[in-house]
């Protein structure tokens, strides 16, 4: 079974901040790669998809990169809307497997 | 747009099965190419996949939780539905389906409201 983890668990920062949230695959699941904003409540909403797409109506400020087993979710400029929990999929070979969630918090 | 619900008891007891329904407007769960999902969240903790299944019925499981889910679809409904044998209060969650974003591509797009199950006697 792939594992993900991803870092930080709990990363704190300020309105106007570049944000990295960091994804490591325990073996290569390609491009198959995704990630998801949830707020408490709420079911999670696809920000990326395939390592890089940035999904509709998801602001620019969002963006992906990464292959084989390490990935990572930047926000340019973190705005009062982004604080919330990140989490990274892999979805290569039929499985799903979500890392354990990064919550982003306000400093 | 793609609308999912889910729906079933809100409580069962230990050693039972759960049974949830994902009842989907906007389009058909045998709509060819397209698979459909359920994940679940433990209370306060992260995401947990449970499987997909393809539109021609063809399922996929968690490794973790494959002897006791299964996973099925009613195309006379345009339903999904999920069973998960023997629970135990490690099944408490909440129970989401969800469809993947398009063809070619299983990143979770559309989201029910979710669910939540507890167990308990």
């Amino acid at each position: 079974d792939i594992q993900m983890t991803q870092s930080p668990s709990t990363l704190s920062a300020s309105v106007g901040d570049r944000v990295t949230i960091t994804c490591r695959a325990s073996q290569s699941v390609s491009s198959w790669l995704a990630w998801y904003q949830q707020k408490p409540g709420k079911a999670p909403n696809l920000l990326i998809y395939k390592t890089s797409s940035l999904e509709s109506g998801v602001p620019s400020r969002f963006s992906g990169s990464g292959s084989g087993t390490e990935f990572t979710l930047t926000i340019s400029s973190l705005q009062p809307d982004d604080f919330a929990t990140y989490y990274c999929q892999q979805y290569n070979n039929y499985q799903g497997t979500f890392g354990q969630g990064t919550k982003v918090e306000i400093k | 747009q793609v609308q999912l619900q889910e729906s079933g008891p809100g409580l069962v007891k230990p050693s039972q099965t759960l049974s949830l329904t994902c009842t989907v407007s906007g389009d058909s769960v045998s709509n060819a190419g397209y698979y459909w999902s359920w994940v679940r969240q433990h209370p306060g903790k992260g995401l947990e996949w449970i499987g997909y299944i393809f539109y021609s019925g063809r399922t996929y499981y968690n490794p973790s939780l494959k002897s006791r889910v299964t996973i099925l679809a009613d195309t006379s409904k345009n339903q999904l539905s999920l069973k998960v044998n023997s629970v135990t209060a490690a099944d408490t969650a909440v129970y989401y389906c969800a469809r993947q974003v398009h063809l070619g591509d299983l990143a979770l797009r559309w989201w029910g409201q979710g669910t939540l199950v507890t167990v308990s006697s």
